[in-house]
């Protein structure tokens, strides 16, 4: 079965400074892999989503995702963070197995100081 | 667009009693999902949908019943609510394109006392 993991639970940056958040998957073949955003609140919004092709991945608000196969890895990188990017961030992975049953990973909380 | 809507948003009961989170989705999506989330949990996927008619257990069903009697919408029933089952409630769908992402709800948060 496929697992997701989050090694962080918080991270706390500065503004404008880079970040880049983790996650790492276990599944024996190439995944669908997401990264979502969830504002205090909110339901969860989809960041980027990679599938095949180019390993690096645009996403909206300024945000790239890297898949790394070796490293079994998928993480969420933004080059200058600021305040609106303060919320929880979660990594899924989503296989077929019959039916489209994704996995979640436990959220990375972040927070931006001034 | 409405995409996909939650009713009720926030909901008190007392333990013992029941209720249902009703999930309305306007996009035609043949998947819905139910999950719950908790501090430091993440999602936990307690109920499934693949096609009306159908419904199938998730990682945490206990507790829980749903109905998918209408394409459109997906019911999460608690029969006799216990504080365990305080926690935030989503609703997600998605088509069967498996390339495409799960759209979410805002969420429902229930307090049972």
């Amino acid at each position: 079965a496929q697992s997701v993991t989050q090694p962080d639970i918080h991270i706390t940056v500065s503004e404008g400074a880079s970040l880049e958040l983790r996650c790492n998957y276990s599944y024996g073949a190439t995944p669908y892999l997401f990264w979502y955003v969830q504002s205090p609140g909110q339901g969860l919004q989809l960041l980027l989503k990679y599938f095949s092709g180019d390993t690096l991945v645009q996403g909206i608000k300024g945000f790239e995702a890297e898949f790394k196969r070796s490293q079994s890895s998928f993480n969420l990188r933004k080059p200058s963070v600021h305040w609106s990017d303060a919320a929880e961030y979660f990594c899924a992975v989503g296989v077929v197995r019959g039916s489209y049953i994704p996995t979640f990973g436990r959220g990375t909380s972040l927070i931006v100081h001034p | 667009n409405a995409g996909v809507t939650q009713t009720p948003k926030f909901r008190v009961l007392k333990t013992g009693q029941s209720m249902t989170l009703l999930c309305a989705q306007d996009m035609n999506h043949e998947y819905m999902y139910w999950y719950r989330q908790d501090p430091g949990m993440g999602l936990r996927l307690i109920h499934y949908s693949v096609g009306e008619g159908t419904t199938a257990k998730g990682e945490v069903p206990d507790g829980y019943n749903v109905s998918r009697l209408k394409k459109q919408n997906f019911l999460l029933g608690l029969e006799s609510a216990a504080p365990s089952q305080t926690s935030v409630y989503f609703c997600a769908s998605s088509s069967t394109n498996y390339n495409q992402p799960q759209h979410f709800g805002d969420g429902t948060r229930l307090s049972i006392l």
